[in-house]
C-alpha cells in the first residue's frame, strides 16, 4: 500500500500558484519524497525530490516539513498544460526497486 | 540524450495470445523496471531488470515474464492473455550502481487492449 495520503482533486486558476499538499506520517528518516505527475495517457514524468531540505528546480518547489510527516508541491505560476494526477510517493532512494504508486491528486487548472 | 522509448505504441491481441513490448532506456542508465496502470488507476510494479537478470517482482503471475539485453533494452512478455490485463504497460529506466537505485524515468507507455 502506498504510504502517502493525498485529497483526490484540487483546483487552480490559471497563472496562480499551485500548491499540492501530501502526507506521510510514517515515513522513515532514509525515506526521500519524489513527486510525478501524469498528463492522461502518458507515463508518469518525474517533478523532484526531496528528504529534508526544500529543494526547487525548473519545474516546481518542494516544501518539507520540519518533523517530515507531511509536504507540499508548489507549481509557481500554473499553466493549463499543467493539468495531470500528481503522484507523492516516499521510497528509499537507493534500495528501493519499485515504486509504489497511489492514487494521487487530480489538479485542474481552470482558465 | 535520448529519454526512454517504448513500442509499440498501441495494440489489440485477443484472449490467449501471446504479446511483447520493448522499450529502450534512457542513455547512460543500466536498470528496466516495468509497470501495469489499469484504466482510473496508478501504475503497479511488475518487475525490474538489471544486469540482465531480474531484479524484485510485484504480485504478478509466472505468465508475465521479461529480458533485458546488453545494450540494457528490455522486453515484457505477457504468454496466455485475459481480458484484465488490458492496460498501459510502463516502462522505466534508472541507473543503479550495485545495491543504489535512483530516480526512474518513465517511457510514454504501450497501450494493450485484450478482446
Amino acid at each position: 500500500d502506498a504510504k502517502t495520503t493525498q485529497p483526490p482533486s484540487m483546483d487552480c486558476a490559471e497563472g496562480r500558484a499551485a500548491n499540492l499538499p501530501c502526507n506521510h506520517s510514517t515515513i522513515s528518516g532514509n525515506e526521500y519524497v519524489y513527486w510525478y505527475r501524469q498528463i492522461h495517457s502518458q507515463g508518469p514524468q518525474y517533478i523532484i525530490h526531496g528528504l529534508k531540505n526544500n529543494e526547487t528546480n525548473e519545474m516546481a518547489s518542494l516544501i518539507i516539513t520540519e518533523d517530515r510527516k507531511s509536504s507540499t508541491l508548489i507549481l509557481p505560476h500554473a499553466t493549463l498544460r499543467d493539468t495531470a494526477v500528481y503522484y507523492c510517493i516516499v521510497r528509499v532512494r537507493n534500495r528501493d526497486d519499485k515504486i509504489i504508486f497511489g492514487k494521487g491528486t487530480r489538479l485542474h487548472i481552470l482558465p | 540524450e535520448t529519454g526512454v522509448t517504448q513500442s509499440p505504441t498501441h495494440l489489440i491481441k485477443t484472449r490467449g495470445q501471446q504479446v511483447t513490448l520493448r522499450c529502450s532506456s534512457q542513455s547512460g542508465h543500466n536498470t528496466v523496471s516495468w509497470y501495469q496502470q489499469a484504466l482510473g488507476q496508478g501504475p503497479q510494479f511488475i518487475f525490474q531488470y538489471y544486469r540482465e537478470e531480474e531484479n524484485g517482482r510485484g504480485n504478478f503471475p509466472p505468465r508475465f515474464s521479461g529480458l533485458q539485453f546488453p545494450n540494457y533494452s528490455s522486453e515484457l512478455n505477457v504468454n496466455a492473455l485475459e481480458l484484465d490485463d488490458s492496460a498501459l504497460y510502463l516502462c522505466a529506466s534508472s541507473s543503479r550502481l550495485g545495491l543504489a537505485a535512483d530516480t526512474q524515468y518513465f517511457g510514454p507507455g504501450t497501450r494493450l487492449t485484450v478482446l
